[in-house]
C-alpha cells in the first residue's frame, strides 16, 4: 500500500510559471524525499528534508515539510519544458532499513 | 562514474514461467534495493540487501526472491509469472543501509506477461 499521496495528480502549466505539487503521508517519518521520472525511465534524486527540517531549497526547487499536519509540498520556480515528468514524494519511517514509501505521483506537463 | 545498471531492459514472459532480472549498484555502493511500479502508480518496495543480507522486504508474496552477491550486484528472481507481474522493476544502490542517504535508481527492467 502507499503511504504518501501527491496532489494534484495532474498539472499543466505554461513555460515560466511555478508549479507546486503537494504530498500527505500517514506516519511518523525520518525523512521525506521528492524524485523525478521521466516517462517510464527511472528515478533521479530531487531532494532530501529530514523530520526536523522546515524548509530546504535546491536551484529552482523549494520543499516544505509540515509534520505536524504530515504534508509536504515541493515548488518548482521559473518551470521549463524539461521539467515535464512525474513527480513523487517518498517516506521513509524505518530505523535501519532504507523502506521508501512512494506516493501515486503527480504528472506535470510544461508547455511551450 | 557508470550509474547503477539493470539487465536486461525489456522482457516478454509467459504465466507460469521465472524471470531473473539483474542489477550492478554504483561503484562502492553496499545496500541495494529493488522495487516494483506498475503502470500508473508510484513504486512498491520489494527488498533490500546490504553486505550481501537481506534488510528489508516488502509485502510481496514468496515467489518474489532475491539475492546479493560478494561484489555488492543483486539479482531478483520471480517465480510462476502471474499477469499482476507485468511492470517496471527498479532496483537503486546507496552508500549506506539507513535512512539517511539518497537512492540512485537504474532505469529499470520493464516485464510483461503474456
Amino acid at each position: 500500500s502507499q503511504q504518501g499521496e501527491e496532489d494534484p495528480q495532474a498539472l499543466s502549466i505554461q513555460e515560466g510559471e511555478n508549479a507546486t505539487m503537494n504530498c500527505s503521508y500517514k506516519t511518523s517519518i525520518n525523512n521525506l524525499q521528492w524524485y523525478r521520472q521521466n516517462s517510464g525511465r527511472g528515478l533521479v534524486h530531487l531532494i532530501l528534508i529530514r523530520s526536523n527540517e522546515r524548509e530546504k531549497h535546491s536551484g529552482r526547487l523549494r520543499v516544505t515539510l509540515d509534520t505536524s499536519k504530515k504534508s509536504s509540498s515541493l515548488l518548482i520556480t521559473a518551470s521549463r519544458a524539461a521539467d515535464t515528468a512525474s513527480y513523487f514524494c517518498a517516506t521513509n519511517a524505518y530505523r535501519g532499513a532504507q523502506k521508501l514509501v512512494f506516493g501515486q505521483g503527480t504528472r506535470l506537463t510544461i508547455n511551450p | 562514474d557508470a550509474g547503477v545498471t539493470q539487465s536486461p531492459t525489456h522482457l516478454i514472459k509467459t504465466r507460469g514461467q521465472q524471470v531473473t532480472l539483474r542489477c550492478s549498484p554504483i561503484s562502492g555502493h553496499k545496500s541495494v534495493s529493488w522495487y516494483q511500479q506498475v503502470l500508473g502508480q508510484g513504486p512498491q518496495f520489494i527488498f533490500q540487501y546490504y553486505e550481501k543480507e537481506e534488510r528489508g522486504r516488502g509485502n510481496f508474496p514468496d515467489r518474489f526472491s532475491a539475492r546479493q552477491f560478494p561484489n555488492y550486484s543483486s539479482e531478483l528472481n520471480v517465480n510462476a509469472l502471474l499477469l499482476g507481474d507485468s511492470a517496471l522493476y527498479l532496483c537503486a544502490s546507496s552508500l549506506s543501509q539507513g535512512t539517511t542517504g539518497e537512492l540512485f535508481f537504474g532505469e529499470g527492467s520493464r516485464l510483461t506477461v503474456l
